[in-house]
């Protein structure tokens, strides 16, 4: 069953913001918000995760709402090499169980245009 | 982050033998590791989840005679496909766990592209 909803493909150009959208309405108190990526015939890359807080790093912003049945996940300034496919992915955190399992959607191609 | 290696990242077999994966652990201990499988134009669906010391848990459909995995060390776990065929081809990339503690997370190996004539 899909706990995610993502747009299949958005376009973005070089330089500007991308914020990627993804709707989690069935999202359990314990269960995080994770972000992967995956470039062309590479294995998927972390990119951030959060609870309910917004998050940063190095890489992206993670802006969750308040009713946690959303999220964006925004790069501030997109390259041509952020140009992949982006999976948002909701599990809980703790060590076992059934439900820590990564389960990857379809995920968002994100294409950053010169 | 934690790096995850795969071995190797290409193989061409014929129908009928089988192939050997090895996904390894470089800089951590994995306690969990994971295996998905990926169609082209697809999203990596999981295959199998193998703890160090046992045997692995195959999700629904995949089958455990066919795709064998062995996870002996915390560092290496093997997935290898028997009689191979053509519809096996495919991209196989494991992801392993950190261990230890309440908190873990997830990294990715990088690929290992399977194509059976």
């Amino acid at each position: 069953d899909a706990k995610t909803t993502q747009p299949p493909s958005m376009d973005c150009a070089e330089g500007r913001a991308a914020n990627l959208p993804c709707n989690h309405s069935t999202i359990s108190g314990n269960e995080y918000v994770y972000w992967y990526r995956q470039i062309h015939s590479q294995g998927p890359q972390y990119i951030i995760h959060g609870l309910k807080n917004n998050e940063t790093n190095e890489m992206a912003s993670l802006i969750i709402t308040e009713d946690r049945k959303s999220s964006t996940l925004i790069l501030p300034h997109a390259t041509l090499r952020d140009t992949a496919v982006y999976y948002c992915i909701v599990r809980v955190r703790e060590y076992g169980g059934a439900t820590n399992k990564l389960i990857f959607g379809t995920g968002t191609l994100l294409a950053v245009q010169p | 982050g934690a790096v995850v290696s795969q071995h190797p990242s290409r193989v061409i077999c014929k129908s009928g033998t089988s192939v050997k994966i090895e996904c390894r652990s470089l800089d951590f201990q994995a306690t969990t590791m994971f295996w998905y499988r990926q169609f082209p134009k697809q999203s990596l669906m999981l295959m199998a989840t193998s703890n160090e010391g046992s045997k692995a848990t195959y999700e629904q459909g995949v089958e455990k005679d066919k795709f064998l995995i062995n996870h002996a060390s915390l560092t290496l776990s093997t997935l290898t496909v028997t009689s191979a065929h053509p519809e096996d081809s495919s991209f196989y990339i494991c992801s392993a766990r950190t261990g230890g503690g309440v908190i873990n997370e997830q990294f990715f190996g990088p690929g290992t592209r399977l194509t059976v004539l």
